[in-house]
């Protein structure tokens, strides 16, 4: 199975950048990489995805490595509703296939210091 | 609102109840998935729905029954269930299966085993 490396916890200032690792050495040519974060008593929330580029949107940055063997969430300006578990995921499903699987890893517990 | 509802939110049964689980989405969505997240450890993909068909069926126990009669209503329909069964039992939906999907997660249902 597709698996993921992440480190159990980080922590972060109020306003300052937070860079979250991920490492996927096994990763394949058509797998995607996801972030999802989960927030103390609710279900996991979508952050990102991407491929083989970096990824912009209005939550976070994601940049993958050239070899596509790691990658980095960036939340630019951490807040404190930022802090949550973030959890890199490789989606290995095919389009439409039977082979579905998508893993969670144990994820990174973030805190945010005000 | 995340588009994903699922009751109830807290349920408690004895180990010879029958109870289900129910899932509904409002984003006209085609594919439907079952995750159960046990303290501590990483979020388990049990089943997957496409078009209503079952791809997916990760190993899961047979007290444990899905059933998916359209595209917007998922259950989980359980059975002799065991304490270990105790858990967070989280719905999810998505446009389509293929890996460049974000998923969209209901709040959960947090069962508790007796």
């Amino acid at each position: 199975d597709a698996k993921t490396t992440q480190p159990n916890s980080m922590e972060s200032n109020e306003e300052e950048p937070v860079h979250l690792p991920c490492n996927h050495s096994t990763i394949s040519g058509t797998d995607y990489i996801h972030w999802y974060r989960q927030l103390p008593s609710q279900g996991p929330e979508y952050v990102i995805h991407g491929l083989t580029s970096n990824v912009n949107n209005r939550m976070a940055s994601l940049a993958i490595a050239e070899d596509r063997k790691s990658s980095t969430l960036i939340l630019h300006r951490a807040t404190l509703r930022d802090a949550a578990v973030y959890y890199c995921i490789l989606d290995t499903s095919s389009s439409g296939g039977s082979n579905y699987k998508l893993t969670f890893g144990k994820g990174t517990l973030l805190t945010v210091n005000p | 609102e995340t588009g994903v509802t699922q009751t109830p939110r807290h349920l408690v049964m004895g180990m010879t109840n029958k109870k289900s689980l129910k899932c509904e989405q409002h984003l006209g969505h085609n594919a439907m998935y079952w995750y159960k997240q046990s303290a501590k450890k990483p979020l388990e993909l049990m089943f997957v729905y496409s078009l209503e068909e079952r791809v997916e069926n990760n190993s899961v126990p047979s007290r444990f029954s899905p059933e998916c009669p359209n595209s917007s209503h998922l259950f989980l329909h359980l059975h002799t269930l065991q304490p270990e069964d105790s858990a967070l039992y989280l719905c999810a939906s998505s446009q389509g299966l293929a890996g460049y999907y974000e998923q969209y997660f209901g709040p959960g249902t947090r069962l508790t085993v007796t």
